[in-house]
């Protein structure tokens, strides 16, 4: 019950496109939604995040979808671009406590 | 803001050596460390969680003699591992949070390459 499924496992854009990772949970006490953002040799960096209170939340080219019933969310990229090519990761946690981390997307976007 | 060190970036070590990475919070205050290890191409899995002044509460399967953490202070969190073998090779990820702060995310540090020979 604490896993968070993420797929695709990896995924090949165009650029300009429109980049989608999806990730279901099951936990219905998750309260907090991140996505992270991962470079070779580099830690995550926090993306952007969502509370099961709102559907969408966009900050500029990236967006997340919730879909509380459904216990999903995904992560848009807008105008995918070159720079954008990373391992993605969503994750879920219940207030403070230990987030759980999906399998992680690789993304290629081909100029 | 919300800047996690992560020191060193990379070490290479003797099989038997014990080597201590450091994890510091920059401009917060952080009462919780995360501890995470990554394999290459997979997540990240946590190894521990460890609150300012407290002892850190290890993820199941993960031996606490051998992964040494200690949070002496609000900004500063020490992962040792004690005679590092060659399987002990991997990343070594830290995230820091500053349960102070309503809603605050978990921040994380670039990470550090620790290769046993």
């Amino acid at each position: 019950q604490q896993q968070v499924k993420q797929s695709p496992q990896s995924l090949i854009v165009q650029k300009g496109g429109i980049s989608i990772i999806n990730c279901a949970y099951e936990n219905t006490a998750f309260d907090y939604f991140p996505w992270y953002q991962q470079f070779p040799g580099k830690g995550p960096a926090l993306l952007i995040a969502i509370r099961p209170d709102v559907s969408e939340k966009k900050e500029g080219r990236f967006t997340i979808s919730f879909n509380k019933s459904a216990k999903q969310f995904s992560l848009h990229i807008m105008d995918s671009q070159p720079g954008d090519s990373a391992t993605y990761f969503c994750a879920a946690s219940k207030g403070a406590q230990k987030l759980v981390f999906g399998q992680g997307t690789r993304l290629t976007i081909n100029p | 803001g919300a800047v996690v060190s992560q020191h060193p970036s990379w070490v290479i070590c003797k099989s038997g050596t014990s080597v201590k990475i450091e994890c510091r919070s920059l401009d917060f205050q952080a009462t919780t460390m995360f501890w995470y290890r990554q394999f290459p191409k997979q997540s990240l899995m946590l190894m521990a969680t460890s609150n300012e002044g407290s002892k850190a509460t290890y993820e199941q399967g993960v031996e606490k003699d051998k992964f040494l953490i200690n949070h002496a202070s609000l900004t500063l969190s020490t992962l040792t591992v004690t005679s590092a073998h060659p399987e002990d090779s991997s990343f070594y990820i830290c995230s820091a949070r500053d349960a102070g702060v309503l809603n605050q995310p978990q921040h994380f540090g670039d990470g550090t390459r620790l290769s046993i020979l």
